[in-house]
Formats: C-alpha cells, sequence, structure tokens
C-alpha cells in the first residue's frame, strides 16, 4: 500500500496568515493527489485535484503543488471559514490512501 | 448542486449486520463509480470499498474484505453497503464519495455525503 505521510498534524495560526501543509508518498503518485478540507457534522469538500487544479468554486487563496512523492498545500491568507481539517488522498493505486490529517486552529 | 445522502447507521452488537445506503441527488448516478470511506473516533480516513458504474471492478479494503459487500442500484440512484460480522473496530463514520466516471478520472471524490455513524459495541 501506498502510505501517505502528512505534515503538521496540527497547525496554530492567525487571520491573514500563509499556511502550508504537507504530504509524502511512499513511492511515486505522479499528480493522483487531492486535498480535502473537512468541518465537523459537514462533508468533506474537494479544495485541488490532480495536485494542483482548484476545484470550481474554491477560493484562489487556495494552491496545490508537487508531483511524485512531495506534494503542498498553501493557504495564501487565511481567512475565518478557513479554520478546519485538511486531508490529502491519493488515487494513483489501490487501496485509495489519506494523510492523517492537519488540524488548523 | 450533487448531493449525496447517506443513511443506515445505527448501534449494534459485534457480530451483527447492518446496511448503508447513499442516495445520489442532482448527478447523473450511472455514469460514476462509487467509493466507501471511513473515519474511525481519533483516527484518519480509510477506504473501504469502490464500485464500477457499471457494476465491475468492485474493489474492498483488506479490512473488510469477505464481510462487507457494495452494490448499487442504478435505478434508485443508490449504492449499497452490506456490513456483516460487525467488529468494534468497525465503529467509525462512514462515507460515500463519488467514484470516477468512464471519460473523467478526476470527478473521483469530487463529491461526498455528510456521514452514517455506525457503532459496534456490546
Amino acid at each position: 500500500d501506498i502510505q501517505m505521510t502528512q505534515s503538521p498534524s496540527s497547525l496554530s495560526a492567525s487571520v491573514g496568515d500563509r499556511v502550508t501543509i504537507t504530504c509524502r508518498a511512499s513511492q511515486g503518485i505522479t499528480n493522483s493527489l487531492g486535498w480535502y478540507q473537512m468541518k465537523p457534522g459537514k462533508a468533506p469538500e474537494r479544495l485541488i485535484y490532480g495536485s494542483s487544479t482548484l476545484e470550481n468554486g474554491v477560493p484562489s487563496r487556495f494552491s496545490g503543488s508537487g508531483s511524485g512523492t512531495e506534494f503542498t498545500l498553501t493557504i495564501s491568507s487565511l481567512q475565518p471559514e478557513d479554520f478546519a481539517t485538511y486531508f490529502c488522498l491519493q488515487q494513483h493505486r489501490y487501496p485509495h490512501t489519506f494523510g492523517q490529517g492537519t488540524k488548523l486552529e | 448542486q450533487v448531493q449525496l445522502v447517506a443513511s443506515g447507521g445505527g448501534v449494534v452488537q459485534p457480530g451483527e449486520s447492518l446496511r448503508l445506503s447513499c442516495e445520489a441527488f442532482r448527478l447523473t448516478f450511472s455514469y460514476y463509480g462509487m467509493q466507501w470511506v471511513r473515519q474511525a473516533p481519533g483516527r484518519g480516513l480509510e477506504w473501504v470499498a469502490s464500485i464500477g458504474y457499471d457494476e465491475s471492478n468492485i474493489r474492498y479494503g483488506e479490512s473488510v474484505r469477505g464481510r462487507f459487500t457494495i452494490s448499487r442500484d442504478n435505478s434508485k440512484n443508490t449504492v449499497h453497503l452490506q456490513m456483516s460480522s460487525l467488529r468494534p473496530d468497525d465503529t467509525a463514520v462512514y462515507y460515500c464519495a463519488q467514484g470516477p466516471s468512464r471519460s473523467d478520472f478526476w470527478s473521483g471524490y469530487r463529491n461526498w455525503g455528510q456521514g452514517a455513524l455506525v457503532t459496534v459495541s456490546p
């Protein structure tokens, strides 16, 4: 199985900060990675797919980059509604696997 | 806006069975595969099962293989997860998610349901 190592597991930040979250894959997954936002009691929301393509309707302050084994999600200027948990997901090969999540607080 | 609505969660005892359902709205359901993903309390997300748009390519995670069965009814825009021989470590919120279509790999995991809580407890 492909292991996804996400860091950090939690992150303290303030409105206006620039934050970066990283996922590392245990083997190459080309660009088959997505980033998701999760809030309690709500369905997860996809922010980025294909490593760097912004989902329709997602604010441009979110961006993704990377290929192969190292990927990053960047939020350029945190807004109050961005305080949530973020996770990465690799769809390169089954079983699809997830990063452990980053709680932004 | 696509909506996936999961139902069927509840509290069961070890060894019992439960069936989850996920109905899709505003989605051409028969075009897309479907996935089930779960999150146990305090743990990360785990992919559980997937089914192709035409009921082909059925796959299971190692921890549920032989106990869980994924199926779909395209006439009702619904995917099911039949869970048998449930164990306490199956306790989790179960999410359904859109899978890829024939022509769009990136449609996979675009939309998710809100989750159904399954608790397996003596």
